[in-house]
């Protein structure tokens, strides 16, 4: 059973548009929930954050969202620009879990110009 | 700059061969993660580390051992090497949620 779902393998979008990337989860322990970003032949970055007790965090072009009702958030990318194109992996993790995180299968962005 | 380093950083062996990963970080963090990315999949989590002498299994353990004797290394042992264990294998630290992967070793089991 997935608990950390990407289910868009791959998205494509021009230059200067909004990028939006979606991850779903299903484990309510979840408090803690991270983008890394991940170009080829390199090992993951971290890319931005957001604890449960907020439902939005911004940093500069990047954007994340949290419903948690829905058990749902999203990357929001504007604008989007060609250096963006990576495979973007969301992860989450509970606070007992020290850093423990559970990833989804990721999401290839291509930015075309 | 503190970093985290992986070698070697790509492997050729046998099956049925003993091999070691080698993931070295001077981030000084007290946890370490072992992970292995096959095409179309995220992240799976082999084994982790929060400190000397502790070890603890992930979701894709089988076949694997890793041991902690220092806070620097996390070395991944394959105890006999299987072709299903083909794969890229990313090391993290840790001192809090967000993780400092290292650069992966890609090891190819034939």
């Amino acid at each position: 059973d997935q608990q950390v779902k990407q289910n868009s393998p791959s998205l494509s979008v021009q230059e200067g548009r909004i990028s939006i990337l979606n991850c779903d989860y299903t484990n309510s322990m979840f408090d803690y929930f991270l983008w890394y970003k991940k170009y080829p032949a390199e090992g993951p970055t971290f890319l931005i954050s957001i604890s449960s007790i907020k439902d939005k965090n911004e940093d500069g072009r990047f954007t994340v969202f949290l419903n948690k009702s829905a058990k749902h958030l999203s990357l929001h990318i504007v604008p989007s620009q060609p250096g963006d194109s990576a495979v973007y992996f969301c992860a989450a993790s509970a606070n007992t879990n020290a850093g423990k995180s559970t990833f989804g299968d990721g999401t290839t962005l291509t930015v075309k110009p | 700059d503190a970093e985290i380093t992986q070698s070697p950083r790509h492997k050729i062996t046998e099956t049925g061969r003993q091999v070691t990963l080698a993931c070295h970080q001077t981030w000084n963090h007290n946890n370490m993660f072992w992970y292995r990315q096959d095409l179309g999949h995220g992240l799976r989590l082999i084994h982790y580390s929060y400190g000397v002498q502790d070890t603890n299994k992930g979701e894709v353990s089988d076949g694997y051992s890793v041991s902690r004797s220092n806070t620097e290394d996390l070395p991944l042992t394959l105890e006999s090497a299987a072709s299903s264990q083909t794969s890229v294998y990313f090391c993290a630290s840790s001192d809090g949620e967000t993780q400092y992967f290292g650069p992966g070793t890609r090891l190819l089991v034939l």
